[in-house]
């Protein structure tokens, strides 16, 4: 089956505009994750949406990040007045979420951001 | 802010070798996932040890987890060239809320 899709794959954009990412997670995972990857930063989680419970916004670096989830698939990330360091790879990933101990998370490609 | 660490940073074998990487971290666990990356892009889910679990095996990965040293290997037997990529090591702590937190990854090169 189709795994979680995002768009663009690549995006460049001047500092000081906003721009929107979009992630298409796998059909029926009800858990959705953001995280960004930057050279010398790893791996770092942004945002969680589990059903139709509150986001977990608590890696979110700035209130010009923003996230949403509506009719509980398709994810939007949102950058207000973009700066150069916000230039790095921004992956989703979505998750069966079971209730169990496994929490495998399926990653998309990826979109690479760079700021100029 | 990355809670795990690996080591090696890099490294660099022959096909047919073994490659071990270890990861440690830092706060109680769910369970502890390996992930593989190419091209810095997409992550492939590779391996998931359960917190009570000391050691699992898939195909060619072998596993283990010491939860009283919060630390877990990742050993790649009878390596290939396919196998170069870079590896990351997750963890789902506990009370975290299902978010993975990264270690800084190991950059794997198998030559020919």
């Amino acid at each position: 089956g189709a795994g979680v899709s995002q768009s663009p794959s690549n995006k460049v954009t001047e500092k000081g505009k906003d721009v929107e990412l979009r992630c298409d997670p796998i059909s029926g995972h009800t858990a959705l994750y953001w995280y960004r990857q930057s050279l010398g930063q790893g791996l770092e989680f942004l945002i969680y949406f589990q059903g139709n419970s509150a986001p977990d916004k608590s890696g979110l670096p700035s209130d010009r990040f923003s996230a949403e989830r509506t009719g509980g698939s398709v994810s939007t990330l949102t950058i207000q007045r973009t700066q150069q360091e916000d230039s790095a790879v921004y992956l989703c990933a979505s998750s069966p979420a079971r209730r169990d101990s496994y929490n495998e998370q399926f990653f998309g490609p990826g979109t690479r951001l760079t700021v100029l | 802010s990355q809670q795990g660490e690996e080591d090696p940073q890099a490294l660099s074998i022959q096909e047919g070798e073994n490659a071990t990487m270890n990861c440690s971290y830092k706060t109680s666990i769910n369970n502890l996932q390996w992930y593989r990356q190419n091209s810095g892009r997409g992550l492939v889910h590779l391996i998931l040890i359960r917190s009570n679990e000391r050691e699992k095996h898939s195909g060619r990965l072998r596993v283990t987890l010491d939860t009283s040293k919060k630390s877990s290997s990742l050993l790649i037997t009878a390596s290939r060239a396919a196998d170069t990529a870079s590896y990351f090591c997750a963890t789902d702590a506990k009370g975290g809320g299902n978010k993975l937190t990264f270690g800084t990854g190991t950059q794997l090169k198998v030559e020919l």
